[in-house]
């Protein structure tokens, strides 16, 4: 059974980045689409981007010019980095995985997140 | 973005009744939306994709139905497992969006 992991600091200062990673256990990364899904406190969920196991990657116009999430297959792990970060981007990252339909390599994705990990607190604050 | 609205912000029943909750697109979907759970402290949980299909697990008594822009969750009769927060996600146009959310508490 797939389970993800998230890690990083939980407490980031204003204008710096904010770094997570994701372990994938149990599956391989390789096949799939991998997801950053927030929610800030009290609120909704927002996709923050995806990225195949390839490398490709689909970023949130609302973010992409602050967002890298890179993929190590070596490690099983997926990362994303936020860059100048503010008190709005306190929230709870998830890593997640998309839902694929078939057999490899003939997945069929459905870009619904089936697996997720537990989610991590990030705080930005001096 | 495509905006997702979901009413009843706040649904209050009883174990046992029927519960019926909506999602509003701003524009078309077609089917393609999914609903979820989220208990607190938790990821939420897929439970219905493209519209009408029940996630791997996914008890019977959750159902989905609708296509373009209106779409409804019914769960046929609450357990007292089902009270959480519900969510609607949209994967007809990137980004992919959410819903505000229903909270459906016991009454």
């Amino acid at each position: 059974q797939v389970q993800l992991q998230e890690s990083g600091p939980g407490l980031v200062k204003p204008s710096e980045t904010l770094s997570l990673t994701c372990t994938v256990s149990g599956g391989s990364i390789s096949g799939y689409y991998w997801s950053w899904i927030r929610q800030p406190p009290g609120k909704g969920l927002e996709w923050i981007g995806y990225i195949y196991y390839s490398g490709s990657t689909n970023y949130n116009p609302s973010l992409k010019s602050r967002v890298t999430i890179s993929v190590d297959t070596s490690k099983n792990q997926f990362s994303l980095k936020l860059s100048s970060v503010t008190a709005a981007d306190t929230a709870v990252y998830y890593c997640a995985r998309v839902l694929a339909a078939g057999t490899s390599p003939y997945y069929y994705y459905y870009y619904y997140m089936d697996v997720w990990g537990k989610g991590t607190t990030v705080t930005v604050s001096s | 973005d495509i905006v997702l609205a979901q009413s009843p912000a706040t649904l209050s029943l009883s174990p046992g009744e029927r519960a019926t909750l909506s999602c509003r697109a701003g524009q078309s979907v077609s089917s393609y939306l999914a609903w979820y759970q989220q208990k607190p402290g938790q990821a939420p949980r897929l439970l219905i994709y493209d519209a009408f299909n029940r996630a791997t697990g996914i008890p019977a008594r959750f159902s989905g139905s609708g296509s373009g822009t209106d779409f409804t969750l019914t769960i046929s009769s609450l357990e007292p497992e089902d009270f959480a927060v519900y969510y609607c996600q949209q994967r007809s146009n990137w980004p992919y969006t959410f819903g505000q959310g229903t909270k459906l508490e016991i009454k």
